[in-house]
């Protein structure tokens, strides 16, 4: 069965900086991975998505690379931002469209 | 782009009671829905598939008798949680997948259900 694990599970960062977020997933065999964002009590919203074919994708201050024969994804955000703050998913696509979702990590980023 | 929404978007009900929770697609069409359900600091588990016109498939260890899904149209599947429980409380969530780019899947704004 296929599990995700994201490391740190919270992170705390000045206003400015640069960040990583990693994201592990055991079974190579996925049809894309997708990072997403929660705010606080609402839904998700979809900020990158890479198909299991691409190593990377960019958007705007984003960057999302795949490595799917390791198992691992990162999200890098550019010179963050306080309204960057909230919980980032990301989630394996498997062959059926079920998607598996990982633990998250809690960002803030402090003014 | 496409939508989907979430009625309610917050319910508290009584313990005992039961509660409908609709997801729709508001500008495509879905033969397959998913249900997915948070808890506090926890990631998204998927509970069902819904498939218009058919019955839902179960992730195991969801209770089908408790967690009734129904997919009547392609653009409408309700979750129906009864004899609800202070446990149930939990934040649920739908995606749909858009019958014309079957690998698109689009998430609603969720449901949080409070069972007192």
């Amino acid at each position: 069965k296929q599990e995700v694990t994201q490391i740190p599970a919270a992170l705390s960062v000045p206003e400015g900086e640069n960040l990583v977020l990693n994201c592990s997933f055991t079974d190579s065999a996925i049809y894309n991975l997708q990072w997403f964002r929660q705010d606080p009590g609402k839904g998700l919203t979809s900020l990158l998505l890479i198909q299991s074919s691409q190593r990377e994708q960019t958007s705007g201050r984003l960057n999302a690379s795949l490595d799917k024969s390791s198992g691992r994804s990162t999200l890098y955000i550019a010179a963050s931002q306080p309204g960057d703050s909230a919980t980032y998913l990301c989630a394996v696509k498997i062959p059926g469209n079920q998607f598996y979702f990982g633990t998250g990590t809690s960002l803030t980023v402090i003014p | 782009g496409a939508v989907v929404s979430q009625h309610p978007s917050r319910v508290i009900c009584k313990s005992g009671t039961s509660v409908k929770i609709e997801c729709r697609s508001l500008d495509f069409q879905a033969t397959t829905m998913f249900w997915y359900r948070q808890f506090p600091k926890q990631s998204l588990m998927l509970m069902a598939t819904s498939n218009e016109g058919s019955k839902a498939t179960y992730e195991q260890g969801v209770e089908k008798d408790k967690f009734l899904i129904n997919h009547a149209s392609l653009t409408l599947s309700t979750l129906t949680v009864t004899s609800a429980h202070p446990e149930d409380s939990s934040f649920y969530i739908c995606s749909a997948r858009d019958r014309t780019r079957v690998h698109e899947q689009y998430f609603g704004p969720g449901t949080r259900l409070t069972v007192t």
